[in-house]
């Protein structure tokens, strides 16, 4: 089955610096590809995904860019403000359904500094 | 608030016992998902439901089933608990088998 590497597992950055987060994924089939912010004892939310097809994706301050090639992508978030701080999770799906079979990587734990 | 609501919010049971989780969808979803959140492996994907139907199984073990109602509220059984059941179940919903999920609050069960 599809494996998800997630790194760094802690992540401290001074307020207004860029975070990136990255992933590795096992199989080359998954082709959808979430991000998840989960604040301290509340839920996991969708902040952005991208699917296989394209390379690069931004919302706002957050971005995430896929390598095929090298099966890896990253989350980036630039001006870091300390609500960013959470822990955030990395997904990959091989399913033609996006949501299914989602395999999570195990969270990346950002603190901003203020 | 995400619209999708679970029950209980914390659970607390012995080993050996059997318990149910029970999840709402947001109005409208017919798609119903269940993860396992523990300290140590993450989110988990169980189980996934579409419009009443089992259309996928991730790792789910044997003492756990689930099933979602014609009113498209679901529930996840386990039975047999173990010490090693404890964990966060969360619940997440969308409107089809591709759309953004929407995760409930979650139930914290404890096996003692």
């Amino acid at each position: 089955g599809e494996n998800v590497e997630q790194h760094p597992s802690t992540l401290s950055v001074q307020e207004g610096d860029s975070a990136v987060i990255k992933c590795t994924y096992s199989d080359s089939a998954s082709n959808y590809f979430p991000w998840y912010k989960q604040e301290l004892g509340k839920r996991p939310q969708l902040i952005i995904d991208i699917r296989s097809n394209v390379g690069e994706k931004k919302d706002q301050r957050i971005a995430v860019t896929l390598n095929k090639t090298a099966k890896h992508f990253s989350l980036h978030i630039t001006e870091t403000q300390p609500e960013d701080s959470a822990v955030y999770f990395c997904a990959a799906s091989i399913s033609n359904f996006g949501n299914e079979k989602l395999t999570f990587g195990t969270g990346t734990r950002l603190t901003i500094i203020p | 608030d995400s619209g999708v609501t679970q029950t209980p919010k914390h659970l607390i049971t012995a080993t050996g016992q059997r318990v149910t989780l029970r999840c709402s969808p947001r109005s409208g979803d017919l798609s119903v998902y269940w993860y396992q959140q523990s300290l140590d492996q993450g989110l988990q994907f169980l189980i996934h439901y579409y419009n009443g139907e089992e259309r996928a199984k991730g790792n789910i073990l044997e003492r756990f089933s689930a099933q979602q109602f014609p009113d498209l509220h679901s529930e996840l059984n386990l039975s047999s608990l173990e010490l090693g059941d404890s964990a966060l179940y969360f619940c997440a919903s969308s409107v089809d088998r591709a759309g953004k999920l929407f995760f409930g609050s979650g139930t914290q069960l404890s096996v003692l």
